[in-house]
């Protein structure tokens, strides 16, 4: 079974912050996604990775920037937290040319 | 642009079917997902449709028409741990999935 693991469950930051979500896949997928999720909207892309060092944004990238140093780990990162980035946050990682998604836990994000 | 329509909430009965609608007008199509997603949790597959037809799984069946851009979701025998939401996404010609918002099933005794 593919595992996607987010490294936090919970999170609760401050206005101005820098905050780092890591996503870790073990099956060797090419393909890796940040979504986010808020009620009434559905899943959102923020950015996404074919492959090492490549990212494109998504629908809404503005405010977020993303890593990939290692095919396994796709990094986001929220440079400086905002209120409006409260959300729920999914990592999904897919093998190509487009296969089923698979999801991490999710990562509840709050910015206080 | 594109797009997906579901019905935002149904509620059904224990041991009933019901059958959740899925719309979409998408740039290209490479086939249809559902995937289900209890409260607070991360969305799990379900079902892939890519040719016109039915395809049955246990419980759950999903059907596609490409020419009228149409899929639904038919849960029979339905359980209370059905309760959740279900989300319909198409993959465009870009291979992108987009994502319909969702569909909440309420299950009752």
């Amino acid at each position: 079974d593919v595992k996607v693991t987010q490294s936090s469950r919970y999170l609760v930051k401050r206005t101005g912050e820098k905050v780092f979500l890591e996503c870790v896949q073990d099956m060797d997928h090419e393909n890796m996604f940040w979504y986010r999720q808020d009620p009434g909207l559905g899943l959102r892309l923020i950015y996404f990775s074919y492959d090492v060092k490549m990212k494109e944004k998504g629908d809404i990238p503005e405010g977020y920037s993303v890593s990939r140093e290692k095919k396994e780990r796709f990094s986001l990162i929220l440079e400086s937290a905002s209120t409006n980035q409260t959300s729920m946050y999914l990592c999904a990682s897919s093998p190509p040319p487009g296969g089923g998604y698979t999801f991490g836990s999710g990562t509840r994000l709050t910015v206080v | 642009g594109q797009n997906i329509d579901q019905p935002t909430e149904m509620t059904a009965t224990e041991g009933a079917i019901v059958q959740i609608n899925c719309t979409y007008q998408t740039s290209g199509f490479n086939g249809l997902f559902w995937y289900q997603q209890h409260a607070g949790e991360a969305p799990t597959f379900l079902s892939y449709n890519v040719l016109d037809g039915l395809e049955e799984k246990g419980r759950f069946s999903s059907f596609l028409s490409r020419s009228k851009g149409y899929s639904y979701l038919l849960l029979k025998e339905l359980q209370m741990k059905d309760s959740a939401s279900y989300l319909c996404a198409v993959r465009d010609s870009n291979y992108q999935l987009i994502w319909g918002a969702g569909t909440k099933l309420i299950i009752k005794p």
